[in-house]
């Protein structure tokens, strides 16, 4: 029962670098959401998708794009790494929108 | 305007004393849902209970319940018997109808039990 997996687990990027982070899900949840955790705050929703080939804004959009090309795998990339974006990213999936969510572990990203 | 406020940073609590989290929240939406999640140590989310604004009764799981009043919008986690195991971060979170349903997150509780 792997539910939500998120790879890489940890990575360490130099400014300007380009990553993509995978987010696979295997409940065939509709809703797929990529999240940012920074110490001393809530998660802060990035961008979410509500189906295949669907994306939309979060809360803090800005220098990360995404892709669902497939349903169960949400991609979150990063195409010019800052270090404002060390921090630990989540995805989520749900069933429906208003159904809880369920998270990977967690990828910790650090841009030096 | 914070709409989700967890006022307590930090707590310590004695093994097996019952513990309350305090979530309070701003919403003018009727239509809302109430989130609490334990992120341990090793840092994976996990989904613990959920209260509908529209729910009756107030929602228990297993040792969590949530002291949901309505008219103080407040959304209290309350855990029964304290166990080791316990120990994380606790943080509450909303979904507006409004608002496409996007969960909006509290900062979060640090719960240390003690033996």
């Amino acid at each position: 029962n792997a539910g939500v997996t998120q790879t890489p687990k940890f990575r360490v990027l130099k400014t300007g670098q380009s990553m993509t982070l995978l987010c696979a899900q295997d409940m065939n949840h509709e809703y797929m959401y990529w999240y940012r955790q920074d110490p001393g705050m809530g998660l802060r929703l990035i961008h979410y998708s509500v189906g295949e080939g669907t994306t939309a804004k979060g809360e803090v959009p800005d220098g990360y794009n995404v892709s669902r090309l497939k349903k169960q795998n949400f991609l979150l990339g990063l195409e010019s790494a800052a270090p404002s974006q060390t921090s630990v990213y989540f995805c989520a999936s749900s069933w429906v929108r208003n159904e809880p969510q369920h998270f990977g572990d967690g990828t910790r990203l650090s841009i030096l | 305007a914070q709409k989700i406020t967890q006022t307590q940073p930090g707590m310590f609590v004695q093994e097996k004393e019952a513990v309350t989290l305090d979530c309070t929240y701003d919403t003018s939406d009727p239509s809302y849902g109430l989130f609490w999640y334990k992120q341990p140590s090793s840092g994976e989310m996990i989904f613990l209970i959920y209260q509908g604004s529209y729910d009756q009764q107030n929602a228990t799981e297993g040792r969590y319940s949530l002291n949901f009043q309505k008219a103080r919008k407040s959304a209290n986690l309350v855990i029964s018997a304290s166990q080791l195991g316990d120990s994380a971060m606790y943080f509450c979170a909303m979904r507006e109808a409004d608002s496409n349903y996007q969960l909006i997150w509290g900062a979060g509780t640090k719960l240390i039990i003690k033996p």
